[in-house]
């Protein structure tokens, strides 16, 4: 069975760092991008970026390059998400998601992680 | 980038009806890479359909998928108790975006 599962809530002041995983199973974790889905108090789903585990090809929204960085360690099977400085405005679910290829939809997802960020 | 937008962003029916989204899009979306994905009040989202028009697996066919070039539609034939949730539309080509959302209530 194809599972994602992602690490739990957390609490952060701003401006300190922050990573986040999400962790595939069921599947050769190699072959299938991982991708970082954004959902913001009540409102709808952003794409953030996506990453390729096999060579580490990462592509990035617009948005959010340079915002965030994501990477994997194949070794464990584990996708991140990582923040150098968090702002108040990072306080949001974050989801994580297998896509096939680089053209396919997200088939399954994580459970998301809770993100919020004050001071 | 592609904008997404999709209308209503609210439709309120009662079950059995049925129930159609639209997802218009800014330029062309290559290839009909367009999915749609529904999600229920704290859960992550499903998907329902990919290439505009395939179910993915497990799907119910009275949900369905139609459309290409910038004008997409997801219909529900008729809603059961458990379709009552938002519907997000995506288009997956370069640089991928998501439109905002239709909630689809009980009326």
């Amino acid at each position: 069975e194809v599972q994602l599962v992602q690490s739990g809530a957390e609490v952060k002041k701003p401006g300190e760092s922050l990573k986040i995983s999400c962790k595939g199973s069921g599947y050769y974790f190699t072959n299938y991008w991982i991708g970082w889905v954004r959902q913001m108090p009540g409102k709808g789903l952003e794409w953030m970026g996506v990453i390729y585990p096999g060579d580490s090809d990462t592509r990035y929204s617009p948005s959010f390059q340079g915002q965030v960085t994501i990477s994997a360690d194949k070794s464990i099977s584990t996708a991140f998400l990582h923040w150098s400085s968090l702002k108040a405005s990072d306080t949001a679910m974050y989801y994580c998601a297998r896509q096939t290829s680089g053209y396919f939809p997200f088939d399954y997802w994580g459970q998301g992680t809770l993100v919020t960020v004050s001071s | 980038e592609i904008v997404l937008t999709q209308s209503p962003g609210t439709l309120s029916l009662s079950p059995g009806e049925r129930a159609t989204l639209s997802c218009r899009a800014s330029q062309s979306v290559s290839s009909s890479f367009l999915a749609w994905y529904q999600q229920k009040r704290g859960q992550a989202p499903r998907l329902l359909i990919y290439g505009a028009s395939s179910r993915a697996t497990g799907i119910p066919d009275r949900f369905s998928g139609s459309g290409s070039g910038t004008d997409f539609t997801l219909t529900i034939s008729r809603l059961e108790p458990e379709d009552f949730a938002v519907y997000y539309c995506q288009q997956y080509g370069s640089s991928p975006t998501f439109g905002q959302g239709t909630k689809v209530e009980i009326k």
